[in-house]
């Protein structure tokens, strides 16, 4: 069964650095997905994406995170100068449709981890 | 926000007993699904319910949904050692899935 592949599976980076994140979704999927769980939180909707751009956003997906689908299959995330509180495990999400009666498949994440 | 509340926030029961979890909502939705989460992995949908259903079975789960209420309710039947882990509803609105906080099962052997 096909699946959302993310990587790294864990990532350490220091307070002010950039980090990417990456995503592979499934491959005919059209809809893309960037949630994050900080350590046993409820899991936060940060960004949706359709057609090469954002259809939605959340309060937390401010100027510093941005997304980008760079070629026909990655989906990245990125977070320009890291805090402490960015802290947490992103998951990656895609559907096939407009999503609104087709399920989303989730990757296992990415652990970020900012000391 | 948009986000719903769950209950109970944890659960352990014993192999064989059933296990029922809560979740309420705050505006209109679209449908609404229950995604379960071992420690430390991704979600995994279990089951999805449209707004004008009331009730849909898969397997030992059981999903009810009162929109009056603005409530759903998993129920997990026969519980098996297996089935510990992290269970979330979440509901569409528009184009985002929004989570509840999660009941978290332990169903011990």
């Amino acid at each position: 069964e096909p699946e959302v592949t993310q990587t790294p599976s864990h990532q350490v980076t220091q307070m002010g650095q950039e980090v990417i994140l990456h995503c592979v979704p499934i491959s005919n999927h059209l809809y893309f997905y960037w949630y994050r769980q900080i350590l046993g939180q409820k899991v936060e909707f940060l960004v949706s994406f359709y057609n090469n751009e954002i259809s939605e956003k959340s309060e937390i997906f401010d100027d510093q995170f941005s997304v980008e689908r760079p070629d026909g299959s990655n989906f990245t995330l990125k977070i320009r100068s890291t805090k402490l509180e960015d802290s947490a495990m992103y998951f990656c999400a895609s559907t096939g449709d407009q999503g609104y009666n087709s399920p989303l498949h989730f990757g296992n994440g990415t652990r970020l981890t900012v000391t | 926000s948009q986000q719903g509340e769950e209950d109970p926030q944890a659960l352990s029961i014993q192999e064989g007993e059933n296990a029922t979890m809560n979740c309420s909502y705050k505006t209109s939705i679209n449908n609404l699904q229950w995604y379960r989460q071992n420690s430390g992995r991704g979600l995994v949908h279990l089951i999805l319910i449209r707004s004008n259903e009331r009730e849909k079975h898969s397997g030992r789960l059981r999903v009810t949904l009162d929109t009056s209420k603005k409530s759903s309710s998993l129920l997990i039947t026969a519980s098996r050692a297996a089935d510990t882990a992290s269970y979330f509803c979440a509901f569409r609105g528009d184009y985002k899935l929004s989570f509840g906080a999660g009941t978290t099962v332990t169903v011990r052997a």
